[in-house]
């Protein structure tokens, strides 16, 4: 789950393995979720959206799930590589009707992919 | 190719001199906005823009500025910057009532 101390949660994966990051969120009305990837020294890069009407949506490599009963959200890799090391973190949007000023960040995962 | 561009992407500086976060977008976004990224604490928002001339206080607004005069620029303005304002910050753009967010690749501001 997402963070609420000082370090960040590490999710260590031998490369090949399957990945799961969780994240727990708190505001029952957010309609839209949002997983970004942050490599280290780079900006979040968006990897994939839900919206609350779904409970799952696959990408490439990458499946979200959602779970509105329990407020979780979870990223699925497929077939972890090196290139998928970063910090993971979810976010809600709080704007029924959208817009970025509604965002609200997770404090992140670190994933560790080992050889 | 579509950019956040952000700069000094590395500074130092020393308390009380006033410095300034450049921030361009080349999107044409409506709405762009600054986060700063501190260990345990995530993403913080602490101005945004939801159009030129229209800005808003996000959650720790406290010791900054901001501008919005032309629709790609968004200058994050530290007029008497402190110690507790070392971080990593990082500059946002979107389409109005788009959720999708596009970062710039993060200024290190260390002030001593």
């Amino acid at each position: 789950g997402e963070s609420v101390g000082l370090h960040l949660p590490t999710l260590s994966v031998q490369e090949g393995d399957n990945s799961i990051i969780n994240c727990a969120y708190s505001n029952s009305a957010s309609d839209y979720f949002i997983w970004y990837k942050q490599e280290s020294g780079k900006g979040p890069q968006f990897i994939i959206d839900i919206r609350s009407n779904m409970d799952k949506r696959q990408g490439q490599r990458v499946t979200v799930l959602l779970n509105k009963t329990v407020k979780h959200l979870s990223l699925q890799i497929a077939a972890t590589q090196p290139g998928d090391s970063a910090v993971y973190f979810c976010a809600e949007n709080e704007n029924s009707g959208g817009g970025a000023d509604g965002l609200t960040f997770g404090k992140g995962t670190h994933l560790i992919i080992q050889p | 190719e579509a950019q956040v561009t952000q700069n000094p992407r590395y500074l130092i500086t020393v308390t009380g001199k006033k410095l300034t976060v450049t921030c361009s977008q080349n999107m044409n976004h409506e709405y762009m906005s600054w986060y700063r990224q501190d260990p345990g604490l995530g993403l913080r928002q602490i101005y945004y823009s939801m159009n030129v001339e229209v800005t808003d206080k996000g959650d720790v607004p406290e010791g900054y500025k901001v501008s919005r005069k032309e629709k790609r620029n968004f200058p994050l303005i530290l007029e008497s910057p402190s110690p507790n304002q070392t971080s990593l910050y990082f500059c946002a753009s979107s389409w109005a009532g788009g959720n999708t967010i596009y970062f710039g690749e993060g200024s290190w501001l260390t002030v001593v």
